[in-house]
């Protein structure tokens, strides 16, 4: 079983604050990512990390920033959470390497921005 | 631009069914597909495939891509209602790096 966790699991927040979704695994994997996925839609991938030190812009248009300081660790944050960052994030890690891999997913943090 | 076509959007059946959901793609240097199931929340994976024509087998569950025309096919034989989910389909692709494009997903639910 995949050891990939997300917090929190539901947050609402106001408009104009600040806020970091965490993501951590314990699978030792290079590669992480983050993913918005409204309701009844697709995922859209927003930042991807092939490592320490590593971060890419997914094809979404994002406001948000991440960091990879270290293997197991990928946070995700808004400096200026707004009603339209209203959505599910999932965090997603996979084996490194040239090779292509499946993905593990977290269990996803749903944000409310009122 | 790379893309990621699911179909049908949404398909109900009843149990013992057989389905057959679909997916297209057009990606520029295509490395891999791949299918998950998303119950309520987290997707979990199921097939990865790479090579035209090898089909991928575990359970009722079955998948084969077809490279040349750009699609690949996933099987559900004998459904039960635990199979009802969204089965998402996603493509590797190197473009710059490499990226996952999902596609919309297919929603099933199985009838009693």
């Amino acid at each position: 079983e995949a050891d990939i966790y997300q917090t929190p699991r539901y947050l609402v927040i106001g408009t104009g604050k600040k806020i970091t979704l965490e993501c951590s695994q314990t699978m030792g994997h290079d590669k992480m990512y983050w993913y918005q996925q409204d309701p009844g839609m697709e995922l859209h991938l927003i930042h991807y990390s092939y490592g320490v030190n590593s971060t890419e812009k997914g094809d979404l248009s994002s406001e948000s920033t991440v960091s990879r300081i270290r293997t197991e660790h990928f946070p995700l944050t808004l400096e200026s959470a707004r009603p339209s960052h209203t959505s599910q994030y999932l965090c997603a890690s996979g084996r490194g390497g040239a090779g292509s891999y499946e993905q593990y997913f977290g269990p996803g943090t749903r944000l409310t921005v009122t | 631009e790379d893309k990621v076509v699911q179909s049908p959007l949404s398909l109900v059946v009843h149990e013992g069914d057989t389905v057959t959901l679909n997916c297209s793609y057009e990606v520029t240097n295509f490395r891999s597909l791949l299918w998950y199931k998303q119950e309520k929340k987290a997707p979990t994976f199921l097939f990865m495939l790479t090579s035209s024509g090898i089909e991928k087998k575990s359970g009722r569950l079955s998948s084969i891509l077809d490279k040349k025309e750009l699609f690949s096919i996933l099987n559900i034989t004998a459904t039960q209602t635990g199979d009802s989910a969204v089965y998402l389909c996603a493509v590797e692709a190197r473009t710059g790096g490499f990226k996952t494009i999902f596609g919309a997903g297919t929603r099933l639910f199985v009838k009693a």
